[in-house]
């Protein structure tokens, strides 16, 4: 099925270690975005693309990186995680550069620093 | 910066009930306007959106919104909630500035309908 595929589903990292996050669509998408989901706070633009080989910085990109190689794949990397990283991540693509054509979302990430 | 505030953080309904919840913004240019709902243990899903014309819009499951644009507010209703509307509403905002959009999302509301 057509949509945005995030990997891995769950991860549970210790303090200091590193990890990427993929996320992945099919739908020929130009824009891609990563949000953290926190309790209490909604959802946070951390980094998000208007197109391969770009990105720019969201609301709350301390402590993140990302890459867009490839226009299909929006890649989200943690250098150092903290326990403040504790979150559900969740990527999302949308068509144009109009936003009534709203977002379509992935599954989410559940990672856990510890 | 354009911010979104949902009051409710919170909303417990017996089944068949009245639901409205709302949704204030604070931007005053062109905005998008949408609702998305998160079932637990899901990704979020679009139930409706605005961008111009009528103010009051339908969405899916039985759900309208309406745009008052003097009262910067775009609410969320349905006239008789079921146990499966039991989710997370988020209401977003982006400008219409022609360029690459970015919601931004309320703080969510949580509701939960009780049989």
């Amino acid at each position: 099925n057509a949509g945005v595929t995030q990997t891995p589903k769950f991860r549970v990292l210790k303090t200091g270690q590193s990890m990427t996050l993929l996320c992945a669509q099919d739908m020929n998408h130009e824009y891609m975005y990563w949000y953290r989901q926190d309790p209490g706070m909604g959802l946070r633009l951390i980094h998000y693309s208007v197109g391969e080989g770009t990105t720019a910085k969201g609301e709350v990109p301390d402590g993140y990186n990302v890459s867009r190689l490839k226009k299909q794949n929006f890649l989200l990397g943690l250098e150092s995680a903290a326990p403040s990283q504790t979150s559900v991540y969740f990527c999302a693509s949308s068509y144009s550069v109009r936003s009534n054509y709203g977002y379509t979302f992935g599954s989410g990430t559940r990672l856990t620093v510890v | 910066a354009q911010s979104v505030s949902q009051h409710n953080h919170h909303v417990i309904l017996s089944e068949a009930a009245s639901l409205e919840l709302g949704c204030n913004y604070s931007y005053g240019g062109t905005v998008n306007l949408f609702w998305y709902v998160q079932y637990p243990g899901q990704h979020l899903q679009l139930l409706l959106k605005y961008f111009s014309g009528d103010p009051l819009v339908k969405g899916i499951k039985g759900f309208e919104a309406e745009f008052i644009k003097s009262k910067f507010s775009f609410n969320l209703r349905k006239p008789s909630v079921q146990w499966s509307d039991t989710a997370e509403y988020f209401c977003a905002v982006c400008l219409d500035t022609g360029t690459a959009s970015k919601l931004t999302f309320g703080t969510g509301t949580r509701l939960q309908v009780t049989l």
